[in-house]
Order: structure tokens, then C-alpha cells, then sequence
């Protein structure tokens, strides 16, 4: 079936330990997204990738890193430098419709629940 | 800057009552509005969307949406609820007049809870 996966589902850090989650796709979308969840303000996006080999910061990009070196991969990695990486790290993905204008949903991952020690 | 505001942060109802979440947005151009509904601990799902058309839109599990322009709202509607679409429910916007085609704005989410 397709659809997005993300690896690890519950991840354990120390602080000062980077750690990188995982997002793989197999719909042949080419947006993919990162979003981090904490209660009670929504959903925030962290970076964004329209297509291989480019991306861009969303709103709260600082202490984060991406990668787009394939279309089904856009890996995260949560740097030491991020002073409250606890959260839900929400991965997504999104097509492209003929003219380069996208107007569909998001496909989202099951998520993975980042904690640190 | 596009924005979205759920003024609700829970909403409670009896089963078998009509359900409303509120949503307004905020876009420069013209908006694509989304419905997701999240489980606890799982990704979010899609329930509908409006793009253009009928200010109607209906979408999974018997949910229908409202696109109200002078209003800026988007509200999700159900005629009857069940104990089992208790859950957390986002509204989300894309502005299609903007620069940022690509990006979807989530609002804080409204948890809606039917009680049996």
C-alpha cells in the first residue's frame, strides 16, 4: 500500500545527542514536509521540500536540519542546538498537479514522538 | 501572511446532536481550505477540502464543511454525532495567491469530545 512511513515511532535523546527521524514515501509525491506537534499549539512547520536536492525553513527551522537528496526520502535531524526538542515530529507529503500548482491534501506519516532525558 | 484561528479549544456534545467546529482563516488571495482529524497518537487524516465550487463541501465519515467568504469561515458540521468522532480536529489553509504555494497553515486544533 502506499503511503508515508516514519521511523523510529518513540525515540529517546540525551541532551546534547543529535538524532535524526526518518520519512520515507512511496506515493511519487514530490512536496514533502516536517511539522512538530506540541499540545495545545497546533501544528508548526519546521521545513518544507518541493523538490529533490532543494528545500526551505519554515517557521521554526532554528536547532533543525533536512536533507532531499532522493523524492522518497526527507530525513530530519534534531540538532543539539535546539533547546526543547520534545515533541511529536509530523512528517507529510504532497503532490504536484500538471502546471506546478498544488491544490491537494497532505498525506501524513504516523508520526514519532521525540523525548529528551 | 496567511492565518487560521479555531476559537475553541474544546468542544463537548451529546451523541446522536448536530456537531459544529468553527474555523475562520485569513489569506491575501483566494484560499484552499482543509479538515483533518488526528487520533491520539497517530498522524493526521484527511476529511475534506474546498477549492471551488458549491460552498458545500462533504467529505469522509459524514462530515460537511461551510465556505462562507464574507465570513472567512470554514466550519465542519456533522448532523448527528457519534462517540467514536471524538478527537482532535485542525483547519488548515493554503493561500493560492501567495508566494508560498506549497505551504499549509495548521490552526491550534479543536478537541471535540461526544458523550454518549
Amino acid at each position: 500500500d502506499g503511503g508515508i512511513t516514519q521511523s523510529p515511532k518513540y525515540l529517546f535523546r540525551k541532551e546534547g545527542q543529535n538524532v535524526t527521524l526518518s520519512c520515507e514515501q512511496n506515493l511519487n509525491h514530490d512536496a514533502m514536509y516536517w511539522y512538530r506537534q506540541d499540545p495545545g499549539q497546533g501544528l508548526r512547520l519546521i521545513y518544507y521540500s518541493q523538490i529533490v536536492n532543494d528545500f526551505q525553513k519554515g517557521d521554526i527551522a532554528e536547532g533543525y536540519s533536512v536533507s532531499r537528496e532522493k523524492k522518497e526520502s526527507f530525513p530530519l535531524t534534531v540538532t543539539s542546538a535546539q533547546k526543547n526538542p520534545t515533541a511529536f515530529y509530523l512528517c507529510a507529503s504532497s503532490a504536484r498537479l500538471a502546471g506546478g500548482k498544488n491544490t491537494g491534501e497532505l498525506f501524513f506519516g504516523e508520526g514519532s514522538r521525540l523525548t529528551v532525558l | 501572511a496567511q492565518s487560521v484561528a479555531q476559537p475553541e479549544d474544546q468542544v463537548n456534545v451529546a451523541e446522536g446532536n448536530p456537531l459544529t467546529v468553527k474555523c475562520t482563516y485569513s489569506v491575501s488571495g483566494n484560499p484552499y481550505l482543509f479538515w483533518y482529524v488526528q487520533y491520539p497518537n497517530r498522524g493526521l487524516q484527511f476529511l475534506l477540502k474546498y477549492i471551488t465550487g458549491d460552498n458545500l463541501v462533504k467529505g469522509s465519515y459524514g462530515f460537511e464543511a461551510e465556505f462562507n467568504k464574507s465570513q472567512t469561515s470554514f466550519h465542519l458540521k456533522k448532523p448527528s454525532a457519534l462517540v467514536s468522532d471524538s478527537a482532535l480536529y485542525f483547519c488548515a489553509v493554503r493561500d493560492i495567491g501567495g508566494g508560498s504555494n506549497y505551504k499549509l497553515t495548521f490552526g491550534k486544533g479543536t478537541l471535540l469530545t461526544v458523550n454518549p
